[in-house]
């Protein structure tokens, strides 16, 4: 099985700009989870996808956004970027038990490197 | 902000040697997950820990979900040069779907 994939790898933008980042889960694993992580605050939870619908949010500002689609790829979308917004960006995917709900082991991408100048 | 306190921050063994790193915490969690992330690269599951008290074994890996679900432990043992990298406990509350807690994370250095 193939594991989790994020595109692009690596980018750089300027502040001011906005930017799309793609995922696509394990097959089979219809929740996508998002992490932004820093040197200073290591790994946080930005949002939670499953069947479409966002299921939990981080604290994170509105600029931060995701959707997610029928085939249960993933995209997280920021605004405005901002300096701060320099990170490492993870995708993450998990089985969910059907009718139980249990989550199962969380996958992680290899993520993208975003570079805001 | 982060619920995990992750000890100790790095550690620096001889080739050989037996490695202990724990995660604590103040709120009740369902699920432990310990990870092992290289640089440039995302985080690789190494075990999963769902019930209180568990103990869980990954070839020279040995992980335990706390009694009291406020914490956890990871030892290796025998540890190679491979064995290199940041070791991250994550958790898992309950009602709280995919989102996990991660702790500061555990740099280890293997001399040979």
């Amino acid at each position: 099985k193939a594991g989790v994939t994020q595109t692009p790898r690596y980018l750089i933008k300027t502040r001011g700009q906005q930017v799309t980042l793609s995922c696509s889960p394990i097959s089979g694993h219809r929740s996508v989870s998002w992490y932004q992580q820093t040197p200073g605050q290591g790994l946080q939870f930005l949002f939670e996808y499953f069947s479409e619908t966002q299921r939990n949010k981080g604290n994170f500002p509105g600029r931060f956004s995701g959707r997610q689609f029928s085939n249960s790829r993933s995209e997280m979308n920021v605004s405005t970027l901002e300096l701060g917004d320099s990170a490492l960006y993870l995708c993450a995917s998990s089985f969910v038990g059907f009718p139980t709900g249990a989550y199962n082991e969380q996958f992680f991408g290899p993520g993208t490197r975003l570079t805001v100048l | 902000g982060q619920q995990l306190n992750q000890s100790p921050q790095s550690m620096f063994i001889q080739e050989g040697e037996d490695v202990s790193m724990n995660c604590t915490s103040s709120s009740i969690f369902n699920t432990w997950l310990w990870y092992k992330q290289d640089p440039g690269e995302g985080p690789v599951l190494l075990i999963a820990l769902y019930k209180a008290g568990e103990l869980t074994s990954n070839g020279r890996l040995t992980a335990q979900f706390g009694i009291t679900r406020k914490d956890s432990f990871l030892n290796i043992s025998a540890s190679i040069p491979s064995d290199v990298g940041i070791y991250f406990c994550a958790g898992r509350l309950e009602a709280s779907y995919g989102k996990l807690t991660f702790g500061q994370g555990t740099i280890l250095t293997v001399h040979p």
